[in-house]
């Protein structure tokens, strides 16, 4: 069974970073777009950013473009999300997730991981 | 960009109702649109894509309809398990989500 494991989440200050991670196993990761989608205490879900297969392409919300970067390590079946510049509305669950479809980008999402708390508050 | 509004935003049903939900998206996006089922604490669980496929390993009670702008999900012959909150999700454009139908039992 496809498995999903965040890590990564924390308290963090206003203004500061975080890395997370998101360990792949089970499946040939190296074939399929992955997206981060986070959820507020509470709040409906908001999809974050997508990175393709081989890490050629990036696409991020509007909420956290130029703040947020996506990225991939194949060799390693890990997939990022780098949060700079980090604000109280970005406190969320973040899920990794898989695309649908290997060698595209459907956008929509088969396996999720459990998700990982990231609260930034002073 | 491209907003999904569902509705009703809370459903009351009992167990043995079939129910649906809708989602609006505000510009066409084909059959590009997702639902999916959320229970507390847990992650999402894909139901359908592309607006009327039933996912794998998904129980054949559940089915969506719609094309353009209005879609569908339709529960039959509701099950203790199906009460959870459900979102659309489009994708013709990135992935906005719709802001969630919370089902309950009655």
């Amino acid at each position: 069974q496809v498995q999903l494991v965040e890590s990564g989440g924390g308290v963090v200050q206003p203004g500061r970073s975080l890395r997370l991670s998101c360990a792949a196993s089970r499946f040939t990761f190296s074939t399929y777009a992955m997206h981060w989608v986070r959820q507020a205490p509470g709040k409906g879900l908001e999809w974050v950013a997508v990175i393709s297969y081989d890490g050629s392409t990036k696409y991020y919300a509007d909420s956290v473009k130029g703040r947020f970067t996506i990225s991939r390590d194949n060799s390693k079946n890990t997939l990022y999300l780098q949060l700079n510049t980090l604000r109280a509305e970005d406190t969320a669950v973040y899920y990794c997730a898989r695309d649908h479809q290997e060698y595209s980008r459907t956008y929509f999402f088969d396996y999720w991981g459990q998700g990982t708390l990231v609260t930034v508050s002073s | 960009d491209i907003q999904m509004t569902q509705s009703p935003s809370t459903l009351s049903a009992s167990v043995g109702d079939r129910v649906t939900i809708t989602c609006r998206a505000s510009q066409s996006i084909s059959s590009c649109l997702a639902w999916y089922q959320q229970k507390p604490g847990k992650a999402p669980k894909l139901l359908i894509y592309k607006a009327s496929s039933l996912e794998s390993g998904v129980p054949s009670r559940f089915s969506g309809s719609g094309s353009g702008t209005e879609f569908t999900l339709t529960i039959s012959n509701l099950q203790p398990d199906d009460f959870a909150t459900y979102y659309c999700q489009q994708c013709n454009t990135l992935g906005t989500f719709g802001q969630g139908t919370k089902l309950e039992i009655k």
